[in-house]
Parts: C-alpha cells; sequence; structure tokens
C-alpha cells in the first residue's frame, strides 16, 4: 500500500481483556516498529523486526505484551490482560533497508476502562 | 544505553518572531530525524540528517546537524499559527535500527 496502515483506529476495551493491533506496513519493508505514546508524551520504543532476525524485544514493558510478525508483512501486537496504564496510542512505523526514512502509520487509540 | 534530550519542552512565541529548538543525543550518530505531530495525529517527517553539517530548509523550518557536538538544531523563522505543533527530534544508529525519540517540544505560536 501506499502508506503504513493500523487498525483500528480505536479501540475500548474493558480492564483484563485481551487486544490485537495491527499493523500493515509499505510493501517491501523490512523493518518494523512498535512505539507506544502515552497522552502528552513522547514515544516509547516497544518492538522491532528486521527482516528474518529475531525481533528485538528489550522495549516490551511487560510479559502481558508480545508481537508477532509473518515475513516481511503485517504485524499484530497483543495486550494480554489489559490494564488502565496501558491506555495509549500505539504507533507503527516501517523502514526500508536501502531507504533513509520512517514512516509512520495513524496509530491505534486505546482506551482500557 | 542512547538518550535524546530537547529543550525547551514547551515554547510559547509571537507570530512573526524567530527561535532554535535543540536537539542533543549521547552516542555517537550521524543520522538524525526531526518530525511534526499535530494534536490527536501522527507523526510527519520533517528532515532527514544523516552527515555531520547537514542543514535542510522547509519553508519557515531549517534544521542542522553537528555530529562532534551531538547536537541538531531545528530553526524557526517568522513564526506563523500553522507552526503550532509538537516537533519531535529522533535518533538511530544505524540505517533501519529502531528510533530514540526526544520528549518533544510543544511549539504555540500567538497571533
Amino acid at each position: 500500500g501506499a502508506g503504513v496502515s493500523q487498525s483500528p483506529s480505536n479501540k475500548v476495551t474493558e480492564k483484563g481483556k485481551d487486544v490485537e493491533l495491527r499493523c500493515d506496513p509499505i510493501s517491501g519493508h523490512t523493518a518494523l516498529y512498535w512505539y507506544r505514546q502515552r497522552l502528552g508524551q513522547g514515544l516509547e520504543f516497544l518492538i522491532y523486526f528486521q527482516g528474518n532476525s529475531a525481533p528485538d524485544k528489550s522495549g516490551l514493558p511487560s510479559d502481558r505484551f508480545s508481537a508477532e510478525r509473518t515475513g516481511e508483512s503485517v504485524s499484530t501486537l497483543t495486550i494480554q490482560r489489559t490494564q488502565q496504564e496501558d491506555s495509549a496510542v500505539y504507533l507503527c512505523a516501517s523502514s526500508s533497508i536501502s531507504g533513509n526514512g520512517y514512516t509512520f502509520g495513524s496509530g491505534t487509540r486505546l482506551t482500557v476502562v | 544505553e542512547l538518550k535524546v534530550e530537547q529543550n525547551p519542552l514547551f515554547l510559547s512565541m509571537q507570530e512573526g518572531k524567530n527561535y532554535t529548538i535543540y536537539c542533543n543525543y549521547s552516542t555517537t550518530s550521524d543520522r538524525l530525524y526531526w518530525y511534526r505531530q499535530d494534536p490527536g495525529k501522527s507523526l510527519e517527517s520533517l528532515f532527514v540528517l544523516l552527515s555531520n553539517g547537514a542543514v535542510k530548509q522547509e519553508g519557515r523550518l531549517m534544521a542542522s546537524l553537528d555530529t562532534k557536538a551531538r547536537l541538531s538544531t531545528l530553526h524557526i523563522t517568522a513564526a506563523v499559527h500553522d507552526l503550532s505543533a509538537t516537533y519531535f527530534c529522533a535518533v538511530d544508529l544505524q540505517r533501519g535500527s529502531r528510533l530514540t525519540f526526544g520528549e518533544g517540544t510543544q511549539l504555540t505560536v500567538n497571533p
């Protein structure tokens, strides 16, 4: 596609439920990143996939968070047993190994009530 | 661990004035990015700076990179209200590696 696509754009969930967020990167981009942005704050790195290499999971805040990516395509970020502090905008980005920039999606706004 | 710091974090300025936002980072890198974020929106790429001494300009914004000082500046010339947004700088250590972001500078341009 022309840009990075994320779905859903908004998600309201009850505390304790699991949620799945989806990211569809730009075709041909080998690298995919997830970031979290709490209200009024900067971007916090969560996880990074590069091609077929093992993902860099060093930013995941707890074992309730996990992410998968199949090949160089879609990624899903799963949050289990959601807590109110998980409320944030989750942004996905992708980049090409030959390029010099990162393109961000529009984000998923997650609200845990 | 790479750290990126911006200052100021909040900037209120009048239309027509000039100002500079500073971005310092802790680890040697010659790759720095500036993004703009409007409220409730995603990040829009403004500048990609990939070498020492790189300078790029777009409209009223000009960005520069001094890799020896580990410092980038975003200079605003004759500000207009439309520039009101949050500006982030970010650094990566090599092509395709993860970005580390500064805290953001919330700019408000008053008529």
